[in-house]
């Protein structure tokens, strides 16, 4: 069963702490997402990855960065964590098809970090 | 990038009825999905559209694509409790990354 997995459900952390969110996929998908979603303003693209070491930024990049060490792997880092980072985060992966078309994007169960 | 948006923001219905709700995008496609969020949850995949398909049928699930209107619809026929949930379009973002870029949902409310 195809399967992404995210550290976990939820988090709570203090302002300036350095954060870890970890995200797996076991499908050997090529392509990477971080995603945080907050009400109102649906998905909002933080980070891709298109291979291993790879990485581009998305529209919400500040106070954030990413590794991609292994092609399952796929960690959201927040080096300075402060509290308009709280925030549901989620996690996905695809195949890419062809240039301009991807295929569904397979998501974890998110992580709802709360930032004190 | 933010290409597609949902309408309505929200829907209430009872159990039986059908629900409607409407992706308007902003510049030329090749394909576009749909999703549901169960509260709390990540994304599930629901469907996927391409640019040269008009409509797409799963299920109790009917898709429609409107590219001279740049628009998509998704009925779902019959609604159930177990359907209340956010639905999301995803549309490839506008600037050539392509990359799905999702709007801020459709909040569907199933009453029993």
């Amino acid at each position: 069963d195809v399967k992404v997995t995210q550290s976990s459900r939820y988090l709570v952390k203090r302002t300036g702490e350095k954060v870890f969110l970890e995200c797996v996929q076991d499908m050997d998908h090529e392509n990477m997402f971080w995603y945080r979603q907050d009400p109102g303003l649906g998905l909002r693209l933080i980070y891709f990855s298109y291979d291993v070491k790879m990485k581009e930024k998305g529209d919400i990049p500040e106070g954030y960065s990413v590794s991609r060490e292994k092609k399952e792997r796929f960690s959201l880092i927040l080096e300075s964590a402060s509290t308009n980072q709280t925030s549901m985060y989620l996690c996905a992966s695809t195949i890419q098809r062809g240039l301009g078309f991807w295929d569904e994007q397979f998501f974890g169960p998110g992580t709802r970090l709360t930032v004190l | 990038s933010q290409q597609g948006e949902e309408d309505p923001q929200a829907l209430s219905i009872q159990e039986g009825e059908n629900a409607t709700m409407n992706c308007s995008y902003k510049t030329s496609i090749n394909n576009l999905q749909w999703y549901r969020q169960n509260s709390g949850r990540g994304l599930v995949h629901l469907i996927l559209i391409r640019s040269n398909e008009r409509e797409k049928h799963s299920g109790r699930l009917r898709v429609t694509l409107d590219t001279s209107k740049k628009s998509s619809s998704l009925l779902i026929t019959a609604s159930r409790a177990a359907d209340t949930a956010s639905y999301f379009c995803a549309t490839p973002a506008s600037g050539g990354s392509y990359i799905p870029t999702f709007g801020r949902g459709t909040s569907l409310i199933v009453h029993p």
